[in-house]
């Protein structure tokens, strides 16, 4: 079975500094990796995926994420966090061995602050 | 391209009443997925379909749901007899690989 762990509810982060949301994974195989991002009574936007290739992967709005095998990990980053990236941030994770449903960790808020 | 389009917006309902939620996926995607979201137990996936056929369904609740898909351009999720504990988000995603999703607005669900 495939999971995702966040195991941050919130992320409180000041305007200017960097911000980092983790996330943790469980597959069987090899994992395709995708963080989302939802503002409130909005649907879900794609921001990064990780398939193969580099482990750093860049993605929307500046953010970007590292593919860790070792630590089954992929934590979402950004150099410089702006008030507007305060929303609902979702890893998820498919297990390339099976069919191709996505699961989502339980998310994280991210709070910027001026 | 529109994306991927829900509807209602919005649906406010009484427990025991019939509720359908419908999803126009994007044209060319062959798979779609239904989700709910809830506060309590995030965003779960309750069914999905690959080439207008069910795959995996364990993830709806119980037998008062059920979802459709006749064609490619349309689904169904419904609830037959709806209770207040069904109150949630229900999105809709779609995908041409299984490597994109991209996901609806989403109906936000009331039972009262």
């Amino acid at each position: 079975a495939q999971s995702v762990a966040q195991p941050e509810d919130q992320v409180n982060v000041a305007e200017g500094n960097p911000l980092t949301v983790k996330c943790t994974y469980s597959v069987s195989g090899n994992p395709y990796l995708f963080w989302y991002v939802q503002y409130p009574n909005r649907g879900l936007q794609f921001l990064l995926k990780y398939i193969t290739g580099d482990n750093l992967v860049k993605g929307s709005y500046g953010f970007e994420a590292e593919f860790n095998k070792s630590q089954t990990s992929f934590h979402l980053k950004k150099p410089s966090a702006l008030v507007s990236d305060s929303a609902l941030y979702f890893c998820a994770v498919r297990d390339t061995g099976t069919a191709s449903k996505l699961t989502f960790g339980t998310g994280t808020r991210l709070q910027v602050t001026l | 391209d529109a994306g991927v389009i829900q509807s209602p917006r919005h649906e406010v309902t009484e427990m025991g009443q019939e509720v359908t939620l419908r999803c126009k996926p994007i044209s060319g995607h062959n798979s779609l997925f239904w989700y709910r979201q809830t506060m309590m137990r995030g965003l779960e996936l309750l069914i999905y379909f690959n080439n207008n056929v069910p795959i995996d369904d364990s993830g709806m609740p119980e037998d008062r749901f059920s979802a459709k898909m006749p064609n490619a351009s349309f689904s169904t999720l419904k609830i037959q007899p709806s209770e207040p504990r069904d109150s949630a988000v229900y999105f809709c995603a779609s995908s041409f690989t299984e490597t994109f999703y991209t996901f609806g607005s989403g109906t936000r669900l009331t039972v009262v």
